[in-house]
């Protein structure tokens, strides 16, 4: 089992360019979610998904889009990134409400 | 809105005990701790629930106040190992899954 994976480890755009981060998992989870981590400020919910062709917005979700065509795949799209979403991006999954499995996170730099 | 974590850092040296606690100004269902080595991703450690009992994992236990929306992470015989960045996490509903709000974190160094 690979638990949850993200794709890529790494990446810099410039301002106004657009990307697509894909997490993956291989546990069957029903619940998938994204997070952004900035020094300092902890974990932030960006968006969820409670299922297969579902997604909800969370605490900090303008400038971000989602989708989950695929169980066991979660997009995160940013179509004109700004230098405000400079961070660390973690997905996660889980099976209920208690353990969030986390992927090792996409480290995002935006010039 | 965002829990509060105290304190923001703790320095041990390994065998000494510490507390974090976390606090919300919400009504809560469950409090979730979660602990992050630098560069890597967050683990989780527990989950308390309202009307729940306290927690323990090993050495790591955790308690919640509902009266007080509070939560306290017990750490004894600090081990090296134990070093990371903690969170807390809290939800407010009982919805089947958790859309979490997490604190800023409590950074724990133990040192030899």
């Amino acid at each position: 089992n690979a638990g949850v994976t993200q794709t890529p480890k790494f990446r810099v755009l410039k301002t106004g360019q657009s990307m697509t981060l894909l997490c993956a998992q291989d546990m069957n989870h029903e619940y998938m979610y994204w997070y952004r981590q900035d020094p300092g400020m902890g974990l932030r919910l960006i968006h969820y998904s409670v299922g297969e062709g579902t997604t909800a917005k969370g605490e900090v979700p303008d400038g971000y889009n989602v989708s989950r065509l695929k169980k066991q795949n979660f997009l995160l799209g940013l179509e004109s990134a700004a230098p405000s979403q400079t961070s660390v991006y973690f997905c996660a999954s889980s099976y209920s409400l208690f353990t969030q499995y986390f992927g090792p996170g996409t480290r995002l730099t935006v010039l | 809105q965002q829990p509060v974590q105290s304190p923001q850092a703790v320095i041990l040296r390994e065998g000494e005990d510490a507390v974090i606690n976390c606090s919300s100004s919400k009504a809560l269902y469950s409090v979730h701790w979660y602990r992050q080595k630098h560069g890597e991703a967050p683990v989780f450690l527990m989950i308390l629930l309202k009307g729940g009992e306290q927690k323990g994992h090993d050495k790591i236990s955790a308690s919640f106040n509902e009266k007080k929306q509070q939560s306290s992470l017990y750490l004894t015989a600090s081990q090296l190992s134990y070093s990371g960045t903690y969170f807390c996490g809290t939800d407010p509903s009982n919805s089947g899954y958790s859309t979490l709000t997490f604190g800023k974190g409590t950074m724990l160094l133990v040192s030899p």
